[in-house]
């Protein structure tokens, strides 16, 4: 059963849109949502994390929105720019004992020059 | 300091073959983790360990063993190859941030072994 749902696939946008990445969980015990980028040939690296305390996280171009009522958490990347052409993950953690992170299915993003 | 290194970074192997990856990590975490990527499914965990001389099975352990005998490398071994663990193979270590009652954590992710089996 997957715990956390992320779309779309697949995102195309021109340079300097914004590109939005959503996901939904359904385990309400979650309390850390951190996003990962990847690029090709890479392995994922730790882009943008937030807790449910807010409802949204910003640093950079980055943002992350929080809708702790309808568990629902979003990735905005204003002025996008093809170096951000990569694969975004969403993910979640539910703390205590629990040392796992349960990622979503990735999202290729490509921004066109 | 490299981080969370992997080797080797590309293997072919027959079906049938047994063969070992190996992680390690040289940033004194305690958690480690192997996970599989394949095209669509996302980063599925195959095992993992919270600590030297412990393992647990992940999502998807069936056809992997792990050991953890040393706190910085964790091995991920493929007793009999089968074409469906081809993939590509990512290893990533953390450690966890207390921040009141809550806790965060960062996954540090190696980059990667790819491989293929006939």
């Amino acid at each position: 059963q997957q715990q956390v749902k992320q779309s779309p696939q697949s995102l195309i946008v021109q340079k300097g849109g914004i590109s939005i990445i959503n996901c939904a969980y359904e385990n309400t015990a979650f309390d850390y949502f951190p996003w990962y980028q990847q690029f090709p040939g890479k392995g994922p690296a730790l882009l943008i994390a937030i807790r449910p305390d807010v409802s949204e996280k910003k640093e950079g171009r980055f943002t992350i929105s929080f809708n702790k009522s309808a568990k629902q958490f979003s990735l905005h990347i204003m002025d996008s720019q093809p170096g951000d052409s990569a694969t975004y993950f969403c993910a979640a953690n539910s703390g205590g004992s629990n040392y796992k992170l349960t990622f979503g299915k990735g999202t290729l993003l490509t921004v066109n020059p | 300091n490299a981080g969370v290194t992997q080797t080797p970074k590309f293997r072919v192997l027959k079906t049938g073959q047994s063969m070992t990856l190996l992680c390690a990590q040289d940033m004194n975490h305690e958690y480690m983790y192997w996970y599989r990527q394949d095209p669509g499914m996302g980063l599925r965990l195959i095992h993992y360990s919270v600590g030297e001389g412990t393992t647990a099975k992940g999502e998807v352990p069936d056809g992997y063993n792990v050991s953890r005998l040393k706190k910085q490398n964790f091995l991920l071994g493929l007793e009999s190859a089968a074409p469906s663990q081809t993939s590509v193979y990512f290893c990533a270590s953390s450690y966890v941030a207390q921040r009141g009652a809550s806790s965060s954590y960062e996954q540090y992710f190696g980059p990667g072994t790819r491989l293929t089996v006939t």
